[in-house]
């Protein structure tokens, strides 16, 4: 079945540093991937998605995400993190045969010190 | 416009009683899934919609978990005798179709005492 993995379950960095957070999946076919947040109190937000295509993809409040096929990765960057980016993050793949619902993984949750 | 909505953002039951947790998706959407949030967890699928019909029902822990939507809007998602092991956060998403993006209430958090 297709899973995914987020290996970090905490992280913290500093405000204004980089920011990378890992996802692995396991799918034997090209999934399709999406990376969201959800804040305290907040529902949870779309910040990217790859079904195919160009293996870079941006998204919203300047994150993007790659796609690397030989390591079965799709992990999410930013180059400078905001304290307004403390929140959890979630991967999530497409089941098989489901309308495109979600497995999501156990999220990665950030934390942003000044 | 409005999102989804779910109603109530909080229920506190007792174990063995019956529950039922409302979903209202955004206007015109035709996809309407439901997920469960444990602590500490990411989502679970739970079942998915397609119009009025659960076009996919496998992630439903038993048969003490129902879902209807009868007339391919709105959503109610049914536990009978509730156990505390019940205890998470629902979500509702809604799409306007397959593939196109998810768009998720903030949640019903049910807590069986």
């Amino acid at each position: 079945a297709q899973s995914v993995t987020q290996p970090d379950i905490h992280i913290t960095v500093s405000e204004g540093a980089s920011l990378e957070l890992r996802c692995n999946y396991s799918y034997g076919a090209t999934p399709y991937l999406f990376w969201y947040v959800q804040s305290p109190g907040q529902g949870l937000q779309l910040l990217l998605k790859y079904f195919s295509g160009d293996t870079l993809v941006q998204g919203i409040k300047g994150f993007e995400a790659e796609f690397k096929r030989s390591q079965s990765s799709f992990n999410l960057r930013k180059p400078s993190v905001h304290w307004s980016d403390a929140a959890e993050y979630f991967c999530a793949v497409v089941r098989a045969y489901s309308g495109y619902a979600l497995n999501f993984g156990k999220g990665t949750s950030l934390l942003v010190t000044p | 416009g409005a999102g989804v909505s779910q109603t109530p953002s909080n229920k506190v039951t007792e174990k063995g009683k019956y529950v039922e947790l409302r979903c209202d998706p955004i206007s015109g959407h035709t996809a309407l899934y439901w997920y469960r949030q444990s602590l500490g967890q990411g989502p679970e699928f739970l079942i998915y919609f397609q119009g009025t019909g659960a076009a996919d029902d496998s992630g439903l822990p038993n048969d003490r978990f129902f879902a209807v939507r009868p007339e391919g809007s709105v959503s109610t998602l049914k536990i009978q005798r509730t156990e505390r092991g019940d205890s998470a956060v629902y979500l509702c998403a809604s799409s306007p179709g397959t593939g196109a993006e998810q768009y998720f209430g903030p949640g019903t958090r049910l807590t069986v005492t």
